[in-house]
């Protein structure tokens, strides 16, 4: 099973300041995903991104998202200005080779927002 | 627009007991990927199990299978000789085949084991 780290494990911030949460695969890979999941609630996807670029995105993916992959092994999620209702787990999965792969998925970020 | 349901918010079993959790879902495509994913109280997303549409077979791992019924849309996993690690929350999930390739996620059921 493919190998993917994310980090920080838990962040904590005020509202109304960035964040950028980082997965790492530990080996190449193409496809990369957000999701999000608050506490009780259901998995929802955030983004797709393949290519170096944003493939799809949900409507929670609003203005103040946004995803890269600045070094081609890195893939960052950045929050510009979080909300409270921001508090959720991240989790960043990724997928080997072809779009049909199953996705693995990383540890998972806790994003606290005060 | 594809929708996954989970009717048991909570199921409880025996440790070394069966127990079936249940999922189904809905969708007008005909090739599509479904799973069940694990949730322990670490909350990391752990793969279980997965079960392409197009095949008939249902899909196993060790103490894991799966029930797939492509007519009635239902989905169900089953768990053999439950263990304590057992315990966690259980996700359905589904998988567009279109362009983004999103899971889409039921609701979760909660597995207790009691020893």
């Amino acid at each position: 099973e493919p190998e993917v780290t994310q980090t920080p494990s838990h962040q904590v911030t005020q509202m109304g300041q960035e964040v950028i949460l980082r997965c790492v695969p530990i080996s190449n890979h193409l496809y990369f995903y957000w999701y999000r999941q608050i506490l009780g609630q259901k998995v929802e996807f955030l983004v797709s991104f393949y290519n170096n670029e944003i493939s799809e995105k949900s409507e929670i993916f609003d203005d103040q998202f946004s995803v890269e992959r600045p070094d081609g092994s890195n893939f960052t999620l950045k929050i510009r200005s979080t909300k409270l209702e921001d508090s959720a787990m991240y989790f960043c999965a990724i997928a080997r080779q072809g779009i049909l792969d199953t996705q693995y998925f990383g540890p998972g970020t806790r994003l606290t927002v005060l | 627009a594809q929708t996954v349901t989970q009717s048991q918010p909570e199921m409880s079993v025996q440790e070394a007991e069966t127990v079936t959790l249940s999922c189904t879902y809905d969708t007008s495509e005909s090739d599509y990927y479904l799973f069940w994913y694990k949730q322990p109280p670490s909350r990391q997303m752990i793969l279980v199990i997965r079960q392409e549409a197009y095949k008939q077979q249902n899909a196993t791992e060790n103490r894991f299978s799966v029930n797939f019924q492509k007519a009635a849309k239902s989905f169900s996993l089953k768990i053999s000789d439950s263990q304590l690690g057992d315990a966690a929350m259980y996700f359905c999930a589904y998988r567009v085949l279109d362009s983004n390739y999103q899971l889409i996620w039921g609701a979760g059921t909660k597995l207790i084991i009691k020893p």
